[in-house]
């Protein structure tokens, strides 16, 4: 059974700090791996996605890097923001299908704070 | 190209009675999938259906939950004779036909309270 485990729980940074959140998976047979974004009260944003095939994916001042033989991906933040405090969520979807039963962390709750 | 719609944003029951939460994918998806958030605890899959068809219902617990999505209208969510225990957030997520890449794009969520 897939298990999905992110750290830290929760990250406290001053503005402008980079900063990398930790997630690893038990099952290496991955189809992808996703990083969201969860704000209070709503719903998930998709930042990143990387294919098992792929090492790593960046939008903007997020980079995401998967290393699917060992069962880790990173997050990494550049010059953080007070407007990038959120809950980060990681998910994979097993791999052999292509369809989105995706098995989430519990989340890195991250505060930028000013 | 408006994104995945949820109703209600929140729900209140009372123990016993019935809730219903809807979901309308975004246009041109005819994939959705449910999952739910417990309180302190992350996101759970619950189900997965193509239209007219439950594909996936692994997560769904055997007893008063059920799920639909029907030719034409919204996928919904049906709990019957809901407990405290139910009492989470509810969101639904789509993809397109050909998924691909199998990104998923979610919902606000419907929150339901059970007093």
């Amino acid at each position: 059974k897939q298990e999905v485990t992110q750290i830290p729980a929760a990250l406290s940074v001053p503005e402008g700090e980079n900063l990398v959140l930790n997630c690893s998976f038990t099952d290496s047979a991955i189809y992808n791996l996703q990083w969201f974004r969860q704000d209070p009260g709503k719903g998930l944003t998709s930042l990143l996605l990387i294919q098992s095939s792929q090492r790593e994916q960046t939008s903007g001042r997020l980079n995401a890097s998967l290393d699917k033989s060992s069962g880790r991906s990173t997050l990494y933040i550049a010059a953080s923001q007070p407007g990038d405090s959120a809950t980060y969520l990681c998910a994979v979807t097993a791999g052999g299908t292509s369809y989105g039963k995706l098995t989430f962390g519990q989340g890195t709750i991250l505060t930028v704070h000013p | 190209n408006a994104g995945v719609m949820q109703n209600p944003r929140h729900l209140v029951r009372r123990r016993g009675q019935e809730a219903r939460l809807r979901c309308s994918p975004m246009k041109g998806h005819s994939h959705v999938y449910w999952y739910r958030q417990l309180p302190e605890e992350g996101l759970k899959f619950m189900v997965y259906l193509q239209k007219e068809n439950i594909i996936d219902e692994s997560g769904m617990p055997k007893e008063r939950f059920s799920a639909e999505f029907p030719k034409e209208g919204p996928s919904i969510l049906r709990i019957q004779q809901v407990v405290r225990g139910d009492s989470a957030a509810y969101f639904c997520a789509s993809s397109p036909v050909a998924a691909n890449t199998g990104e998923l794009f979610f919902g606000e969520g419907s929150r339901l309270t059970v007093l």
